[in-house]
């Protein structure tokens, strides 16, 4: 199966952007999928397909694609926005799904 | 309001079975592939199974592959998973959730509404 890389935390300040890469060999052929949770709940999608946000989601969120790497930006940070965000995405050849490590995002 | 609730979790010792249950609310459906995705105390996100709306395909990942089975019951708005020969790597909070796509098979869909979970403890 895929193996998708994302780096361990990333720390911002309030009113910042936040940037979140995920690394994988078959990004850019299938798309890229990204989650938020926050301690003791459930995760919830924030990004799919690379881009696009579920109804419900701040334009805040926003996604790319480019190569191998996929990105979730997040701007203007603010307080609620500290969580854990796992990217995803399907491995066509498996027919298995593969999340990443997580990225915990800490505002400063 | 889509809406999922998962139960059946709990504290069983090494080598037991359990089933799991979730119950689906608010939307129709037996026109979505469903999903069971666990997370392992203080760990990430590990799927583990997949079911197609109508049942016909299932997928597992290769650590519980032969001991966990999913169904689905689309007259009760039921999912289930059965977990057999229970060991400790298998202690974590097991989610249902939803695929973003109405009678998807075989595409690259997003989960779009998650359970609160389930824990399953596997300690002797």
């Amino acid at each position: 199966s895929d193996v998708l890389t994302q780096p361990p935390s990333v720390s911002v300040a309030p009113g910042q952007t936040a940037t979140i890469a995920c690394g994988g060999d078959n990004i850019g052929s299938e798309g890229v999928h990204w989650y938020q949770q926050k301690p003791g709940q459930a995760p919830v999608l924030v990004v799919h397909d690379d881009s696009d946000r579920p109804s419900g989601i701040p334009a805040r969120f926003s996604g790319s694609s480019s190569g191998n790497t996929a990105t979730l930006t997040i701007s203007r940070v603010e307080a609620g926005d500290e969580a854990d965000y796992y990217c995803q995405m399907w491995d066509r050849k498996s027919d298995h799904y593969v999340f990443g490590p997580g990225t915990r995002v800490t505002v400063l | 309001q889509a809406q999922l609730e998962e139960s059946g979790g709990g504290v069983v010792p090494p080598g037991r079975s359990l089933r799991l249950s979730c119950s689906a609310s608010g939307f129709t459906f037996d026109i979505y592939p469903m999903y069971w995705v666990r997370q392992a105390p203080g760990k990430g996100l590990e799927w583990v199974a997949t079911i197609s709306y109508d049942g016909n395909y299932k997928y597992y990942a290769d650590s519980v592959k032969g001991r966990f089975s999913i169904s689905r019951d689309n007259s009760k708005n039921m999912v289930y998973l059965q977990v057999n020969s229970l060991g400790p790597g298998d202690t974590a909070v097991y989610y249902c959730a939803r695929s973003d796509l109405e009678m998807a098979t075989r595409v690259n869909d997003a989960f779009d509404v998650w359970g609160r979970g389930t824990m399953v403890a596997v300690s002797s």
